[in-house]
């Protein structure tokens, strides 16, 4: 069965300063992570994911992530915060099986500071 | 990207009676939809799932008869909660997909709040 660790319930960052949310994952086959971003009272948006291919994935709003095998982790990084970031960002995987069924983390809130 | 909207956005209820939730794909055909609910600050719990003109499928612990769920078109599934009562007031998430693509679509989301 796959899962997924969100290192940090909070992080607080202040505006301009680089932003790392950690994810690690696990999973028996192959996975297939996403990244999304959620307002206060709205759905989930997508920001990036990784299915095959390069490992580093670029995705919206200068967001990325890379995918490291070696240490099942798939953190996500922007190097400028800017105050319209702060939100609660989940790191999901597909799970096996098929049907596109997605395992969420807990969530990180991101706080950011003037 | 696709579109998926809810609606209504929000909603009151008295307890005892029942809400429908409507979630729509605008801009592709869903073969798959997803029912969410999330607790203030806490993640998302997948409910259940729903293939178009099939049952859904529902995740171990959730009460089927409690939340009823059906998936008539490749655009429309909609989730109506009965009888309802205020432990049932949550903010709920659809999500849409098809066999073709590797992600889901997600709705805005319903808060309801049952009084």
């Amino acid at each position: 069965a796959q899962s997924v660790t969100q290192l940090g319930s909070h992080v607080s960052v202040s505006e301009g300063a680089l932003v790392l949310l950690r994810c690690n994952y696990s999973s028996s086959v192959p996975p297939y992570l996403f990244w999304y971003v959620q307002y206060p009272n709205q759905g989930l948006q997508l920001l990036l994911k990784y299915t095959t291919g390069a490992t580093l994935v670029k995705g919206i709003n200068g967001f990325e992530a890379e995918f490291k095998k070696s240490e099942t982790s798939f953190h996500l990084t922007k190097p400028s915060a800017h105050m319209s970031d702060a939100a609660e960002y989940f790191c999901a995987v597909r799970r096996t099986g098929g049907g596109n069924k997605l395992t969420f983390g807990t969530g990180t809130q991101l706080k950011v500071e003037l | 990207g696709a579109v998926v909207s809810q609606h209504p956005s929000r909603v009151i209820c008295k307890s005892g009676t029942s809400v429908k939730i409507e979630c729509r794909s605008l801009d592709f055909q869903a073969t798959t939809m997803f029912w969410y609910r999330q607790f203030p600050k806490q993640s998302l719990m997948l409910m259940a799932t729903s293939n178009e003109g099939s049952k859904a499928t529902y995740e171990q612990g959730v009460e089927k008869d409690k939340f009823l769920i059906n998936h008539a078109s490749l655009t429309l599934s909609t989730l109506t909660v009965t009888s309802a009562h205020p432990e049932d007031s949550s903010f709920y998430i659809c999500s849409a997909t098809d066999r073709s693509i590797y992600e889901q679509y997600f709705g805005p989301g319903t808060r309801l709040t049952v009084t």
